[in-house]
């Protein structure tokens, strides 16, 4: 079972660059998050979804742009990375709400340079 | 506002020892409440949950956690450490309305000693 994936693993940016980050999840999941990790600060939420063609901003929101146009796909996108975006980012979906389990991908770590 | 305070960034015991992870929230509703764990290179992983009902909860691995609104705590515990249980852990708090907050305090690592 894959349940939620990831891509790609790892990157480096240089300032000003752009990425897209890939979350897919075969768990036929309502909603989906991204999540950055930072040493001491546990985990914060980026954005997130409720449903296909839905996104809502969350507690970091700033410098980011994420789409939900299939419901197994969610896309973060750094249009013009800065070194305050260095970390490890994650990925989760749950059936149908923050309360339910999470699901948890394996993470991508970036560098931004 | 919701906020999670874990005490104590590391902890270290030695195998067989007693493990507790200690977790205190804030909340202005009453909470749902979370451990989460995460094994190096990793994702995090469900340990237990507290919803409603029994304020004493298990969870995978041998791990629990007891909800005790008066002191607003929701330590995770376990009898016996085992090497395997090195990881860090994560504890949560959401709220029952429609607000789409998980809060995660910041974890604590647990180092297994030999």
């Amino acid at each position: 079972n894959a349940g939620v994936t990831q891509t790609p693993k790892f990157r480096v940016l240089k300032t000003g660059q752009s990425m897209t980050l890939l979350c897919a999840q075969d768990m036929n999941h309502e909603y989906m998050y991204w999540y950055r990790q930072d040493p001491g600060m546990g985990l914060r939420l980026i954005h997130y979804s409720v449903g296909e063609g839905t996104t809502a901003k969350g507690e970091v929101p700033d410098g980011y742009n994420v789409s939900r146009l299939k419901k197994q796909n969610f896309l973060l996108g750094l249009e013009s990375a800065a070194p305050s975006q260095t970390s490890v980012y994650f990925c989760a979906s749950s059936q149908q709400s923050y309360n339910e389990k999470l699901f948890f991908g394996s993470g991508t770590q970036l560098s931004v340079l | 506002a919701q906020s999670v305070t874990q005490l104590g960034s590391h902890v270290s015991v030695s195998e067989g020892a007693l493990v507790l992870l200690r977790c205190n929230y804030s909340s202005s509703v009453p909470p749902y409440l979370f451990w989460y764990v995460q094994y190096p290179n990793q994702g995090l992983q469900l340990l237990l949950k507290y919803t409603t009902g029994a304020t004493l909860v298990k969870g995978i691995n041998g791990f629990e956690a007891e909800f005790k609104k008066s002191e607003t705590s929701f330590h995770l515990t376990k009898p016996s450490a085992h090497m395997s249980d090195a990881a860090e852990y994560f504890c949560a708090v959401s709220r029952m309305d429609s607000s789409y907050k998980l809060i995660f305090g910041s974890g604590t690592r647990l180092l297994v000693r030999p």
